[in-house]
This record gives structure tokens, sequence and C-alpha cells, in this order.
């Protein structure tokens, strides 16, 4: 079973500043897709940023950046120029092949880092 | 586009009382459907999937069901429930997860169950 870690329970910083949430996973496969997913206090959930794990360049979405190491295991996230919209909470997940069995086909989710961004 | 909606948003129910949570999809056909919680200070749990209409995988035993009774309908329900079982509710979907096509899940707005 694969399993997400997220160390970081709560981050605060500065607007304008760059801040890097941290994410790592176990799994045994070779090919997967991971995730940041951002909650703001509404509570939907809004995808931020996808990386294939085939893919050696890392992904990026305007101010949204990944870190992505494979051999390590780990998928950390880039805010730069951080805004107070961007307050929330942030979950990396983690997919796994399509129907390659041991579960279901879907996301496994760390338990999130609450980002705040202070004026 | 696809859109995906989820109600109602908040629910209060007595302990002992039935539970449904209704999901629906637009924009799609055949989607991939999934009732994921998220219990409070928690991170979010699978409870079930479904890839077409009558076919539902559990993940976690517990006092909850779901059925898809028409191709982008997905219903989670409970026929008593637990206090235990308050939390928040998340209704997602994707397309045919093929690594070819980049699929991603969406997730709709969610519903607050809380238990009382």
């Amino acid at each position: 079973a694969q399993t997400v870690t997220q160390s970081q329970p709560e981050m605060s910083v500065q607007e304008a500043e760059t801040v890097t949430l941290s994410c790592t996973y176990d799994t045994s496969e070779n090919n997967y897709y991971l995730f940041w997913y951002k909650q703001p206090p509404s509570r939907q959930m809004i995808l931020v940023i996808r990386q294939e794990a085939y893919k050696q360049q890392n992904a990026t979405e305007n101010r949204f950046s990944v870190n992505f190491q494979k051999a390590a295991k780990s998928f950390s996230l880039k805010i730069s120029d951080s805004q107070l919209g961007d307050t929330a909470m942030y979950f990396c997940a983690f997919m796994k092949p399509p129907y390659s069995g041991g579960g279901a086909d879907g996301l496994t989710f760390g338990k999130g880092t609450h980002l705040i961004i202070q004026p | 586009s696809q859109t995906i909606h989820q109600w109602p948003a908040t629910l209060v129910q007595p302990v002992g009382s039935p539970l449904s949570l209704e999901c629906t999809v637009e924009g799609t056909s055949n989607p991939n459907l999934y009732w994921y919680r998220q219990a409070a200070g928690r991170g979010l749990q699978l409870l079930f999937y479904s890839v077409g209409i009558g076919q539902i995988s559990s993940e976690v035993p517990q006092n909850l069901s779901a059925s898809r009774p028409q191709d982008r309908q997905f219903i989670l329900s409970s026929k008593k429930l637990l206090l235990s079982d308050s939390g928040f509710y998340l209704c997602a979907w994707s397309g045919i997860l093929d690594w070819f096509s980049g699929n991603t899940i969406y997730f709709g707005e969610g519903s607050w169950l809380t238990v009382v």
C-alpha cells in the first residue's frame, strides 16, 4: 500500500515570500501520478498541480512549481510571491497505476499542511 | 465543461437516523466516481469508488453504503448513523484512468455531516 507523509502540520509566511511545502511518499510502483491539492476555508478541494512520475521535468503552474525527486520519493511544492488567497490546507496525493490491483484506483492523501499567509 | 454537484451542503442528523448524500456529474459520460471522507484534523479517506452503473467497490468496512443508479449519479447512504460518521464528505469524479490521457480526480463542494 502507498503512504504519503507531510511532515509540516502548519506553516506561516509573510505575503510575497516564497514558501516550500514538503511531501514524501512510499511506493513500489515505477509509474504513478503525484498531485498537490488546495483546500481553502470553503473546504472545496482544488487541484493545484500534477506531476507524472515518468517525466523528469518538474511541473509548473504560474506561481506554483514542484521539486520532484523520484529516487528520494520526494515531491515538494514551492509557492512564489505568496498571496493572502494562498492561505489554505495543502494536501499532497499519490495515484497508483490504473487497474494495477492492490486497492482502489483513486488518490492516497497526506494529512495536509495548513499554510497561513500573513499580511 | 464538466461540473460536479453534491448536496446537501450541510446536514445535522440524530444518531440512528438514515442518511442520503447525492452527487451528480455533468458534461461527461461513464466517469469514475468516488466518495471520500475527511474527519476533523485528518486527511481524506477513500470510502467507495465506482467504475460504472451498479459497480461499487468499498475500501473501508463501515456503517455506510454507496449506490450508482445512473451513469452520472452517485449516492452515499446509511440506514442508522453513528456519532463516528460525522465529518466532511466529498464526492469526486475522473475520466477513465489512462496513463496517456493524464487523468485527474476532481472534487465537488462537499457535504458537512454532524451526527448528534
